[in-house]
């Protein structure tokens, strides 16, 4: 059985950098078939993606938040890592790592998520 | 704001069936047979409930159904159950720029 789960800080100061990291399971962030990709939602909003990484390390991001995110992979430790500069209150939102899978299209392994909090 | 739209909430009572719609474009919904649904409940992580627009993952009860018609989704929960009340959210491929779009929820409360 897959488990995802994601871990970091649950409160960051404005415009200092967001660093979460999120441990694998029962599969491999190294495998072909599946992107592992981070997932956002703010309080009482909806969903926004956030970027994938794929085996190898090639990278993809929404082009709203390129220029302050990056995502790469630990093969060593089966887990990745998600960092987030410049964060203001906006960037307040439970963070998500979910598994896609390629041919459909869908994200099919969600961990539980965790609640980053932009504060001084 | 949400690039699919979905309504904020719907309702019925136990036994009814209830049909979510989610809305795009020619380039996400219209564009691919790429939509899926998840179920979320307060304070849980979404579930995928609905893939490649009318599959269901092994364990999703065949009372969720999914369809598409030109650039709208659906999710049709049939024979409604209390354990059926949660957020859901549609999803959609949207091309290599910009791969996967969500739309704002919808709040499905069974009376």
């Amino acid at each position: 059985q897959v488990q995802v789960q994601e871990s970091g800080p649950g409160l960051v100061k404005p415009s200092e950098t967001l660093s979460l990291t999120c441990t694998v399971s029962g599969a491999s962030v190294s495998s072909g078939s599946h992107y592992w990709s981070w997932i956002r939602q703010p309080p009482g909003k909806g969903l926004e993606w956030i970027g994938f990484i794929y085996y190898g390390g090639n990278t993809k991001y929404n082009p709203s938040l390129k220029s302050r995110v990056s995502i790469s992979l630990d093969t060593s430790k089966n887990h990745l890592s998600l960092n987030l500069r410049s964060v203001t209150a906006a960037d307040t939102a439970v963070y998500y790592c979910a598994r896609v899978d390629l041919l459909g299209e869908y994200f099919d392994y969600w961990g539980q998520g965790t609640l980053v909090t932009v504060s001084s | 704001q949400s690039a699919l739209t979905q309504p904020p909430s719907a309702s019925g009572s136990p036994g009814q069936s209830v049909t979510i719609s989610c809305t795009g474009t020619s380039s996400d919904v219209g564009g691919y047979n790429y939509v899926s649904w998840y179920q979320q409940h307060p304070g849980k992580a979404p579930k995928l409930m609905i893939y490649e627009v009318t599959k269901r993952p092994s364990g999703v009860p065949d009372r969720f159904s999914g369809s598409k018609s030109a650039n709208t989704a659906s999710l049709t929960v049939s024979g409604l159950q209390a354990e059926d009340e949660a957020d859901y959210y549609c999803s959609s491929y949207a091309g290599s720029n910009n791969p996967w779009v969500f739309g704002g929820g919808t709040r499905l409360t069974v009376l």
